[in-house]
């Protein structure tokens, strides 16, 4: 009963490297979202995906990409990271009804 | 103004004590509403989940909607410790694209043995 699960859960970047974090969830869940978690900032959507093949902007999009090329996968992407981009990244799945999270990845930019 | 306010806290209460959580909202197009526990280092974990207006019990937990005063709570009866945690709401429109879900910020509550 693996529910949403992100890869990796910790990972250390310089400025100007690139990286995909990974979700997967096994719900059969239409819809998926992205999300970065900072103090005092609360949950900030990023992207989001009503079905396969597609994506959408949410509240912060910039600097950041996706692709959802299987329903059970999303994929967040970090063309060139900045320290900016610190924060821990949640993904979520949904179809009716609330949101279902993993436990996120905490992502350091240096 | 944020669409959805939710006190920070910390909110302290010793164990066995009534926790009261509340959010205020400014969007009177939300009609589901959702809160969310979160442990420290882990993701949010949807405890209720209620459309329109009314109460909802499950276990030691109720969630209380008041569209008129754009006004929810949840009250966890009988803490324990293992309550301790940030306490999310969430709510969204009927048909919002993607279901997408506006947040509070959060309430921090401890509850001491």
């Amino acid at each position: 009963n693996a529910g949403v699960t992100q890869t990796p859960k910790f990972r250390v970047l310089k400025t100007g490297q690139s990286m995909t974090l990974l979700c997967a969830q096994d719900m059969n869940h239409e819809y998926m979202y992205w999300y970065r978690q900072d103090p005092g900032m609360g949950l900030r959507l990023i992207h989001y995906s009503v079905g396969e093949g597609t994506t959408a902007k949410g509240e912060v999009p910039d600097g950041y990409n996706v692709s959802r090329l299987k329903k059970q996968n999303f994929l967040l992407g970090l063309e060139s990271a900045a320290p900016s981009q610190t924060s821990v990244y949640f993904c979520a799945s949904s179809y009716e009804g609330g949101q279902h999270f993993g436990d996120g990845t905490r992502l350091s930019i240096l | 103004q944020k669409e959805v306010e939710q006190d920070p806290g910390p909110l302290s209460v010793p164990e066995g004590a009534i926790v009261s959580l509340n959010c205020t909202y400014s969007n009177s197009a939300f009609q589901y509403f959702m809160w969310y526990r979160q442990y420290s280092r882990k993701g949010p974990e949807l405890l209720m989940y209620t459309y329109s207006s009314g109460n909802k019990e499950d276990g030691r937990f109720t969630a209380q909607v008041d569209k008129s005063s754009k006004y929810i709570s949840l009250f966890i009866r009988d803490s324990q410790p293992s309550d301790s945690a940030t306490y999310l709401c969430a709510m969204s429109a009927i048909k919002a694209a993607g279901n997408k879900l506006t947040f509070g910020g959060g309430t921090r509550v401890l509850v001491k043995p």
